[in-house]
């Protein structure tokens, strides 16, 4: 069974602070690997999509990197804002599964003001 | 533009009574469409999903059921809601034409508390 595993569950920064979330996947046989934010109550926005093919993208203060070897994607978020509170999902299409992602379970980002 | 829209937002319905989730997508054709739970505290459960008109595909056995009538409407429902069936539920699509290639994209989420 194919896992998709996000770290840290949890992260509280004060505002301005670069940072790191992490994903880890079990099959480096992967399609794509996608960054979603979601706000409480509310569908999930798409931040990032990486083919299997690219290294990384990036979208203004968003860089994600993806390392299908070593089965990890990095999603970096430069000079955090208390509007980048969230949850943030990676969701991996294996080849595998075809037509279907693997969520990994979110990390619940708080920055403070 | 493509766009998806996913009515009601939110309903109460007492145990036994029928569901009927709505959604359709605008500015694609062909699009593969996804219907997700997401119940409190657990991650997105992937419920149905399909890649044509009248093509579905279950992933979990359970008291529902999902049609797709026209290319770009997917509606979910269940004749007897149970209430393990309360959670809120995310309509998806996404397109392998070469503009966003495979991107998933979400509606806007419908709350069900079933009581």
């Amino acid at each position: 069974k194919q896992e998709v595993t996000q770290i840290p569950a949890a992260l509280s920064v004060p505002e301005g602070e670069n940072l790191v979330l992490n994903c880890s996947f079990t099959d480096s046989a992967i399609y794509n690997l996608q960054w979603f934010r979601q706000d409480p109550g509310k569908g999930l926005t798409s931040l990032l999509l990486i083919q299997s093919s690219q290294r990384e993208q990036t979208s203004g203060r968003l860089n994600a990197s993806l390392d299908k070897s070593s089965g990890r994607s990095t999603l970096y978020i430069a000079a955090s804002q208390p509007g980048d509170s969230a949850t943030y999902l990676c969701a991996v299409r294996f080849m595998e599964y075809g037509n279907k992602l693997v969520f990994g379970a979110g990390t619940i980002l708080r920055v403070k003001s | 533009s493509q766009t998806i829209h996913q009515w009601p937002a939110t309903l109460v319905q007492p145990v036994g009574s029928p569901l009927s989730l709505e959604c359709t997508v605008e500015g694609t054709s062909n699009p593969n469409l996804y219907w997700y739970r997401q119940a409190a505290g657990r991650g997105l459960q992937l419920l149905f999903y399909s890649v044509g008109i009248g093509q579905i595909s279950s992933e979990v056995p359970q008291n529902l059921s999902a049609s797709r009538p026209q290319d770009r409407q997917f509606i979910l429902s269940s004749k007897k809601l149970l209430l393990s069936d309360s959670g809120f539920y995310l309509c998806a699509w996404s397109s392998f034409r070469a503009k966003n290639f495979g991107e998933l994209f979400f509606g806007e989420g419908s709350r069900l508390t079933v009581l």
